[in-house]
């Protein structure tokens, strides 16, 4: 059984760049979270997608947006970016049945994005 | 506002030694969870416990225990004879059931455990 898989691991990109990377999760898990987690800090959550909707949104800028597809598996996408972007995004799946996280979220190994 | 505060940055000891990572939390939430998470170099979070805020009863798994306390928010764990394997950093959470809080994780700042041979 594969767990949560993201893509690519690393990445470099240039400032104002933008940028998508890409989570699929545990099979039989219907909700996506990501989180950024910068060098030697702990992860932040960035948003959450059930049903192909936002459903929460950490305090993150609008330069950062995401998507969720029917076969559940999700997008991050960031806008415009900067050097303060560089970090390690993590993609956390769960199973939310009738609206209530019964189950642990399982974590991917992470894109290690590096905005030059 | 939800916080975790994981006061120990670092910590090393030696292999065979107990050691207990601290954990204090703060909510508004009635009903909430509490989780340990281990971050192996890697990167990858690896899930250790959830407990939830009507359970204050403390559990033991193999080496690993925890100890739950609702009059203090804390939520410590306690490796018994640390092996080098442990080295690690470590990761309190907390998620809540209601509202904005809900279904998301609120970390602390991490504990990086060094168990030297």
């Amino acid at each position: 059984d594969a767990g949560v898989t993201q893509s690519p691991t690393h990445l470099i990109k240039t400032r104002g760049q933008q940028v998508t990377l890409r989570c699929s999760p545990k099979s039989g898990h219907d909700t996506v979270s990501w989180y950024q987690q910068a060098l030697g800090q702990g992860p932040q959550f960035i948003f959450q997608y059930y049903e192909e909707e936002e459903r929460q949104r950490g305090n993150f800028p609008d330069r950062f947006s995401g998507h969720q597809f029917p076969n559940y598996s999700s997008e991050l996408n960031v806008n415009a970016l900067l050097l303060g972007d560089s970090a390690l995004y993590l993609c956390a799946s769960s199973f939310l049945p009738g609206g209530y996280m019964n189950t642990e979220a399982f974590f991917g190994q992470g894109t290690r994005l590096t905005v030059v | 506002a939800q916080k975790v505060t994981q006061a120990q940055t670092e910590i090393s000891v030696v292999e065979k030694e107990d050691v207990t990572l601290d954990c204090v939390y703060e909510t508004r939430d009635t009903t909430y969870y509490l989780f340990w998470y281990k971050q192996p170099p890697s990167g990858e979070l690896v899930f250790l416990i959830r407990r939830n805020s009507f359970d204050e009863q403390n559990e033991i798994s193999g080496r690993y225990s925890w100890n739950f306390q609702k009059s203090t928010s804390s939520f410590n764990f306690t490796i018994t004879a640390s092996q080098v394997v442990d080295s690690a950093v470590y990761f309190c959470a907390l998620s809540g059931l209601g509202g904005t809080s809900y279904g998301k994780l609120t970390f602390g700042q991490g504990t990086i455990l060094t168990v030297h041979p």
